[in-house]
């Protein structure tokens, strides 16, 4: 069984600009996690999505958004970016929300 | 506010020297506890779900412990392919659905 994929595994943006990264979760999974990692903080979380809804949002500012669409896939958007949106984004998918979740490689951010 | 605290931050040992890595959480209402493990420039890597004070979880070299307070990841043996980030998670309720709160991680070097 395919595991928890992500794109692009890189990526390098300047600030002000936006950005969408990508996450299809391994399949059958209907929920899909979002997390921030950086040195400093740590694992942070972001968002869930199940059956296309937002289940659950942590303490981030409204410029993190994200959506998922009926295939389960699901996008995370994050616009006028800055500095210290510099991390490691990872997605986790479950089987359904609030089951053990199963990480994909994550995508690095690097915000110049 | 739930707190998840992992001690120590960094050890080292020797192939074959058992040891344990600690979590300590403060949490109201757990729903479970995960043990995830990192290895650097990848997504972590599921483990254990703990879910009642008592439980215990095995898996090859690795045995998971919770009580209510903390949990105990024993490492029996080690090889140094054991080598990597050792994250603790805690789940708080059903309705937090997937939303886990990471602690910082315990760094384990194993040498030959």
């Amino acid at each position: 069984k395919a595991g928890v994929t992500q794109t692009p595994r890189y990526l390098i943006k300047t600030r002000g600009q936006q950005v969408t990264l990508s996450c299809s979760p391994i399949s059958g999974h209907r929920s899909v996690s979002w997390y921030q990692q950086t040195p400093g903080q740590g694992l942070q979380f972001l968002f869930e999505y199940f059956s296309e809804t937002q289940r659950n949002k942590g303490n981030f500012p409204g410029r993190f958004s994200g959506r998922q669409f009926s295939n389960s896939r699901s996008e995370m958007n994050v616009s006028t970016l800055e500095l210290g949106d510099s991390a490691l984004y990872l997605c986790a998918s479950s089987l359904i929300s609030g089951r053990e979740q199963f990480f994909g490689p994550g995508t690095r951010l690097t915000v110049l | 506010e739930d707190q998840v605290t992992q001690s120590p931050e960094a050890l080292r040992l020797q192939e074959g020297e058992s040891s344990s890595l600690n979590c300590s959480y403060t949490v109201s209402g757990l729903r479970g506890l995960f043990w995830y493990r990192q290895d650097p420039g990848k997504g972590p890597e599921f483990l254990f779900t703990l879910y009642s004070a008592g439980e215990e979880k095995e898996k090859e070299r690795l045995k998971a412990t919770l009580t209510k307070k903390e949990s105990f990841l024993h490492i029996t043996a080690p090889k140094p392919e054991d080598s990597a980030t050792y994250l603790c998670a805690v789940q708080k309720s059903l309705a937090s659905g997937s939303r886990l709160t990471f602690g910082e991680g315990t760094q384990l070097t194993v040498n030959p």
